[in-house]
């Protein structure tokens, strides 16, 4: 599995964009890369996925570098409910041997500021 | 509510006791996994089901832990002897069967966890 570089901690103010950064150098051509978050003492939750192009769901737009070794998580407008720990998470596509196991690193605490 | 459910939430037992945890995933959902969560950790990968099926599992899950699936819906986890390394967030998740040409078990729904503290 590749290996995940992340902040420790960001601050974001409430109403801007929070623009959660990782790097992933030694990701795999054929390994997406996933974006979770976990509120205190809440199980994590899905954010967004992508391989190659940029991505927006309702949550969250990720931007994947062209050579694909880092990305960035954006959360257009973050709220006070937006303070989590954000994981980011290189996982294999169908085509590997591992059946889902995600590999969580130690994540970036982001703190939405009123 | 139709997410995975844990029980029990909370889990205080005495060293040298066996536990068990039950996770209800969500019903359409063929695959669930078990994590293990520590204080100031992010999850660790326990073992995986598909179906009834156990299909793989983690170093950490030592001979005092047993995982089971018996009829491919609920699943429970077992923890023989608990020792207070035991202590940590027993986090419970599922995923659907794989969409046509990409493989979404990456996306997975966890439940709320069980909290166990061993004394």
């Amino acid at each position: 599995d590749a290996k995940t570089t992340q902040p420790t901690s960001m601050d974001c103010a409430e109403g801007r964009a929070a623009n959660l950064p990782c790097n992933h150098s030694t990701i795999s051509g054929n390994e997406y890369v996933y974006w979770y978050r976990q509120i205190h003492s809440q199980g994590p939750q899905y954010i967004i996925h992508g391989l190659k192009n940029n991505e927006t769901n309702e949550m969250a737009s990720l931007i994947i570098t062209e050579d694909r070794k880092s990305s960035t998580l954006i959360l257009p407008h973050a709220t006070l409910r937006d303070t989590a720990v954000y994981y980011c998470i290189p996982a294999l596509n169908a085509g590997g041997t591992s059946y889902g196991k995600l590999t969580f690193g130690q994540g970036t605490i982001l703190t939405v500021h009123p | 509510d139709t997410g995975v459910s844990q029980d029990p939430r909370h889990k205080i037992t005495k060293r040298g006791q066996n536990v068990t945890f039950r996770c209800d995933p969500i019903s359409e959902h063929n695959r669930l996994y078990w994590y293990r969560q520590t204080l100031g950790q992010g999850p660790e990968f326990l073992t995986y089901f598909q179906n009834e099926a156990q299909l793989e599992k983690s170093r950490l899950l030592s001979d005092r832990f047993s995982a089971e699936r018996p009829k491919g819906s609920f699943s429970t986890l077992e923890i023989q002897r608990t020792e207070q390394g035991d202590s940590a967030m027993y986090l419970c998740a599922s995923s659907p069967p794989p969409g046509q040409g990409v493989s979404n078990h990456y996306e997975q729904y966890f439940g709320p966890g069980t909290r166990l503290t061993v004394t």
